[in-house]
């Protein structure tokens, strides 16, 4: 079974410009995670998919959203990038209809690395 | 209350040592506890998980010891190897629909050899 799908690996941007990561979920999970990871700050918590609809969302600014698909695939947009937004970005996806659980880990991806210059 | 306090930062250690990894937690209502493994390149992947209702569980050279009362938890690695040289998170998180898991920032593990 393929795992969690992240396009592209890497991104360059330049700062204001606007992007778009994209998920493809493990298949048959139908809960979609998103994570910013940067170092030193660990794993930070964006927002939580599940059959379309944004159940849950982090502390970040307006400039972050999301969206999910009819198939599960998901995808986030960072409008008016800042130097501060470069990161790796982490999808995860989990089986059942909670974003985590004993039952129903979260399967990360690989992350896309996005640079603002 | 939502914080998940991870420690140390990083920790180097001597092959076929111990390895151990800190955590503490605030919220009363987590009740799902997995760690994380991160090597360079590559997304976090699931090492073992606990809950709250056994106090240690054991997965090979990987152990989670949970203290309830004391709202912490910690990752064992018993014979640490050079393949071990990475980066562990700890999360938390409320097992419930539309919640998410809280992670620490994580330790970087050195084995040397």
């Amino acid at each position: 079974k393929a795992g969690v799908t992240q396009t592209p690996r890497y991104l360059i941007k330049t700062r204001g410009q606007q992007v778009t990561l994209s998920c493809s979920p493990i298949s048959g999970h139908r809960s979609v995670s998103w994570y910013q990871q940067t170092p030193g700050q660990g794993l930070q918590f964006l927002f939580e998919y599940f059959s379309e609809t944004q159940r849950n969302k982090g502390n970040f600014p307006g400039r972050f959203s999301g969206r999910q698909f009819s198939n599960s695939r998901s995808e986030m947009n960072v409008s008016t990038l800042e130097l501060g937004d470069s990161a790796l970005y982490l999808c995860a996806s989990s089986l059942a209809d909670r974003a985590a659980s004993y039952n129903s880990p979260l399967h990360f991806g690989n992350g896309t690395r996005l640079t603002v210059t | 209350q939502q914080q998940v306090k991870q420690s140390p930062q990083s920790l180097i250690v001597q092959k076929g040592g111990i390895s151990i990894i800190n955590c503490a937690y605030e919220n009363t209502a987590f009740d799902y506890f997995p760690w994380y493994q991160q090597f360079p390149g590559k997304g976090p992947a699931l090492l073992i998980a606990i809950r709250p209702d056994v106090s240690e569980k054991k997965e090979g050279r990987f152990t989670i010891s949970f203290n309830k009362s004391a709202k912490q938890f910690s990752l064992h690695i018993m014979d640490s190897q050079p393949g071990d040289s990475a980066t562990y998170f700890c999360a938390a998180g409320p097992n419930q629909a539309g919640t998410a898991l809280i992670f620490g920032k994580g330790t970087t593990l050195s084995v040397s050899s």
